[in-house]
């Protein structure tokens, strides 16, 4: 079965540091994995994807992402905070195929001004 | 292109009352899905449809809640009677099919509070 690790419920950060938000996952056979977020009262919007290409997979806003197999992980980075990116953010996987997507518990950025 | 719409995008009831939340997905997407997402939690499927049948039900509480998807577009989630556990967000999401297939595009969704 799929599963989906998010260390830390919450993290801040300041306006124009590091963003670093943790996801690991666990799957049998070699997974899709996306990074979705979600502002209040909204829904989910698709910020990145890996789907077996290249490791390294560059989102919107300037976010991207490492697909790293041999550490099960697939941590989201930004280089430079900015306030509009405080949101809740969901790390899901599946796998191949049209089988469901599997969310992590979500990560609330907080940006400190 | 439209995005997924959902409606209402918020609902108050008082416990075993009805209610039913509707669904049109983006044009041209067979696969629909509904998804329930509890307060701080991320959502977890709760029906998939592909075109008008559902493929993947085995989520959904079948004594309470019951979905629709006449015709292969717009789609309807019903709970009846509501319980004050239900009280969560309903996400619907569509999905293109072919080779973009694993791509789900998600709706406002509809915060439901039972009291």
């Amino acid at each position: 079965a799929q599963s989906v690790t998010q260390l830390g419920s919450h993290v801040s950060v300041s306006e124009g540091a590091l963003v670093l938000l943790r996801c690991n996952y666990s799957s049998s056979v070699p997974p899709y994995l996306f990074w979705y977020v979600q502002y209040p009262n909204q829904g989910l919007q698709l910020l990145l994807k890996y789907t077996s290409a290249a490791t390294l997979v560059k989102g919107i806003n300037g976010f991207e992402a490492e697909f790293k197999k041999s550490e099960t992980s697939f941590h989201l980075t930004k280089p430079s905070a900015h306030m509009s990116d405080a949101a809740e953010y969901f790390c899901a996987v599946r796998n191949s195929g049209n089988t469901p997507l599997v969310f992590g518990k979500g990560t609330r950025l907080s940006v400190i001004a | 292109e439209a995005g997924v719409v959902q409606s209402p995008r918020y609902k108050i009831i008082e416990k075993k009352q009805p209610v039913a939340f509707w669904c049109n997905p983006i044009s041209g997407h067979n696969t629909l899905y509904w998804y329930l997402q509890n307060l701080g939690q991320g959502p977890e499927l709760l029906i998939r449809y592909e075109n008008e049948e559902a493929v993947d039900d085995s989520q959904l509480p079948k004594d309470r809640f019951s979905a629709e998807r006449l015709k292969g577009v717009d789609s309807t989630l019903k709970i009846q009677p509501a319980e004050l556990g239900d009280s969560a967000v309903y996400l619907c999401a569509s999905s293109p099919g072919g080779s973009r297939s694993y791509e789900q595009y998600f709706g406002p969704g509809t915060r439901l509070t039972v009291t």
